[in-house]
């Protein structure tokens, strides 16, 4: 059975830009959640997806933004990147939504830096 | 508000030894759920477990134990005879109950780096 995927794996974009990540979440899985971790702020929990619709949120400014398709799929999109939006970002899938005891399973992430 | 302890910056142990990972929370939510997640020199996040606050048992999965003690807020995890491949970051974290479409807070511990020597 095929991990949970993220793309693109690496990715440097310029102050003011927005960019998209992705993230395949195991097969029959129908939660995302994502994670931003950097060396200042450590790892924040961003927001979780469950059947296309936003199931709750972190403490995230609405530059953040994210949605998730009819097959589980999920998109992160941040607009007019900052410098601080350099981080590693890392998506989770799991059967059911977090608030249950499903185990997560965490892609490998995308490593942003912004110039 | 929520705050998650671990004071444990860098652990190192020789392999076969058994170590504690501490970690101790505060809340004002009398119902929250109590995480472990490992992350590898690889880079790629493992969660080990989840607890709710109602559940004070304590768990063991093989070598793995976690001790959940709500009077003393804390939630420690033990490794018994510990090996190499257990080396990485362990991370401790707390989470409001999931209110759906809302704002959860989830706060992560700084983590522990844990080196088991050979």
């Amino acid at each position: 059975k095929a991990g949970v995927t993220q793309t693109p794996r690496y990715l440097i974009k310029t102050r003011g830009q927005q960019v998209t990540l992705s993230c395949s979440p195991i097969s029959g899985h129908r939660s995302v959640s994502w994670y931003q971790q950097t060396p200042g702020q450590g790892l924040q929990f961003l927001f979780e997806y469950f059947s296309e619709t936003q199931r709750n949120k972190g403490n995230f400014p609405g530059r953040f933004s994210g949605r998730q398709f009819s097959n589980s799929r999920s998109e992160m999109n941040v607009s007019t990147l900052e410098l601080g939006d350099s981080a590693l970002y890392l998506c989770a899938s799991s059967l059911g939504y977090r608030g249950d005891t499903d185990t997560q399973y965490f892609g490998p992430g995308t490593r942003l830096t912004v110039l | 508000a929520q705050k998650v302890t671990q004071a444990q910056t860098e652990i190192s142990v020789v392999e076969k030894e058994d170590v504690t990972l501490d970690c101790v929370y505060e809340t004002r939510d009398t119902t929250y759920y109590l995480f472990w997640y490992k992350q590898p020199p690889s880079g790629e996040l493992v969660f080990l477990i989840r607890r709710n606050s109602f559940d004070e048992q304590n768990e063991i999965s093989g070598r793995y134990s976690w001790n959940f003690q709500k009077s003393t807020s804390s939630f420690n995890f033990t490794i018994t005879a510990s090996q190499v491949v257990d080396s990485a970051v362990y991370f401790c974290a707390l989470s409001d109950l999931v209110t759906p479409g809302g704002y959860q807070k989830v706060t992560f511990g700084t983590g522990t780096k844990l080196q088991v020597i050979p």
